[in-house]
């Protein structure tokens, strides 16, 4: 274990389907993260929050709504997603606060498929 | 977790031989560098990282370069193992917000 969970490991999911990835870190850092890794594309950052507070929205539509409730967990609720939304979601935390040179430790992420 | 369909450039090195792999970054501004690897069914690992004010920082059997003259960043790893099968990410912090940004990532194969 990384000291950062995600659950699940892997989803399917319907178009119209409503359901929530869940992250938490043992690691009492202060930031975390949402990222996307597609298959075409490079690591994106969807949200980052920091002592609970979203400090970045990275243009994600607002079918992915984040919500932190303490700082440490995270989680992505999921409502009506396209085929192309599927993709590996991944949660990272950090010590430090975002925007400061700090490493980012990453979950195993949670396979998501959007049928 | 790999980047499955992304086409990802390969690196083919035997056991035992030294590997490189390099990162070319595009923001000038960037200061701080780093590297992580991931595995097939894993999320990234932290390798190592380097600031700007440095030009090289060794860790255990890996090594890092930086360039800040061509905006080039390398990942040596000596002594190349099978467990060292993996795709490698580089990430610098220099677009606005200083949030990491990752690159396409390389995929390192080891022959036995």
């Amino acid at each position: 274990e990384t000291g950062v969970t995600q659950t699940p490991r892997h989803l399917v999911m319907g178009m119209t389907n409503k359901k929530s990835l869940k992250c938490e870190q043992h690691l009492g850092h202060n930031a975390m993260y949402w990222y996307k890794q597609s298959a075409k594309k490079p690591l994106e950052l969807m949200f980052v929050y920091n002592f609970k507070e979203q400090t970045e929205n990275n243009s994600v539509p607002s079918r992915f709504s984040p919500e932190c409730p303490n700082s440490s967990h995270l989680f992505l609720h999921l409502h009506t997603l396209q085929p192309e939304d599927s993709a590996l979601y991944l949660c990272a935390s950090s010590q430090d606060r975002p925007g400061r040179a700090n490493v980012l430790t990453f979950g195993a992420g949670s396979r998501l498929t959007v049928l | 977790g790999e980047s499955v369909g992304l086409h990802l450039p390969t690196l083919s090195v035997q056991e035992g031989d030294n590997s490189i792999i390099n990162c070319a970054y595009s923001n000038s501004a960037s200061d701080y560098f780093i590297w992580y690897k991931q595995e097939s069914g894993k999320g990234p690992q932290f390798i190592i990282d380097i600031r700007s004010n440095m030009d090289k920082r060794q860790g255990q059997r890996v090594t890092v370069l930086l360039n800040k003259t061509v905006k080039h960043l390398s990942l040596q790893i000596a002594a190349t193992q099978p467990g060292d099968s993996a795709v490698y990410f580089c990430a610098e912090n220099g677009n606005a917000g200083n949030m990491l940004t990752f690159g396409g990532g390389t995929r390192l194969m080891v022959k036995p």
